[in-house]
């Protein structure tokens, strides 16, 4: 079965500090991956996506990714974490079984701190 | 560019009430729609899906019904509401095989 996880409930992390979020994923074929961030009572907002090409992904707000396939995993990095990145954030990959679906991680919440 | 806009942003309705929550989507022709449920802030559980107008798959049975009348409209419907229908809806659209785009969200509280 496809799916993607996410094994920390909650990271917290000192404002300045590099930040990593983690996301594995199970899929067959070539993943479609994507990182979205939601902020209390608002929708999903889309970070950034790997399709092809680079490992390297970058996105929006400072926020990369680096997707490794040898370890099937996706992790969100970014250099300097800012109080204003404490939000919860979701990993997810496109099914490639043949239907439309996405799966989605049950969620990071990311706690940056002062 | 594509604008998604769902209403209404909030709900409050007692349990055995009707529900029709709407999402529309501007900017863009034929796109797969989505709606999700999200609960207590937490993972996302998707409900519906539809490819084309008139097509609607679903992922949950229940009370809970999908309609796509028009191609750029998704409507959520219920008869009766439960207790456990209480949540955050999302609806999403994507331009397959690409990236899905949420909309704002209604919050729906059943007392």
């Amino acid at each position: 079965a496809q799916s993607v996880a996410q094994p920390e409930d909650q990271v917290n992390v000192a404002e300045g500090n590099p930040l990593t979020v983690k996301c594995t994923y199970s899929v067959s074929g070539n993943p479609y991956l994507f990182w979205y961030v939601q902020y209390p009572n608002r929708g999903l907002q889309f970070l950034l996506k790997y399709i092809t090409g680079d490992n390297l992904v970058k996105g929006s707000y400072g926020f990369e990714a680096e997707f490794n396939k040898s370890q099937t995993s996706f992790h969100l990095k970014k250099p300097s974490a800012l109080v204003s990145d404490s939000a919860l954030y979701f990993c997810a990959v496109r099914d490639t079984s043949g239907t439309y679906k996405y799966i989605f991680g049950t969620g990071t919440r990311l706690k940056v701190l002062a | 560019s594509q604008t998604i806009h769902q209403w209404p942003a909030t709900l409050v309705q007692p349990v055995g009430s009707p529900l029709s929550l709407e999402c529309t989507v501007e900017g863009t022709s034929n796109p797969n729609l989505y709606w999700y449920r999200q609960a207590a802030g937490r993972g996302l559980q998707l409900l519906f899906y539809s490819v084309g107008i008139g097509q609607i798959s679903s992922e949950v049975p229940q009370n809970l019904s999908a309609s796509r009348p028009q191609d750029r409209q998704f409507i959520l419907s219920s008869k009766k509401l439960l207790l456990s229908d209480s949540g955050f809806y999302l609806c999403a659209w994507s331009p397959l095989p690409d990236t899905q785009y949420f909309g704002p969200g209604t919050r729906l509280t059943v007392l």
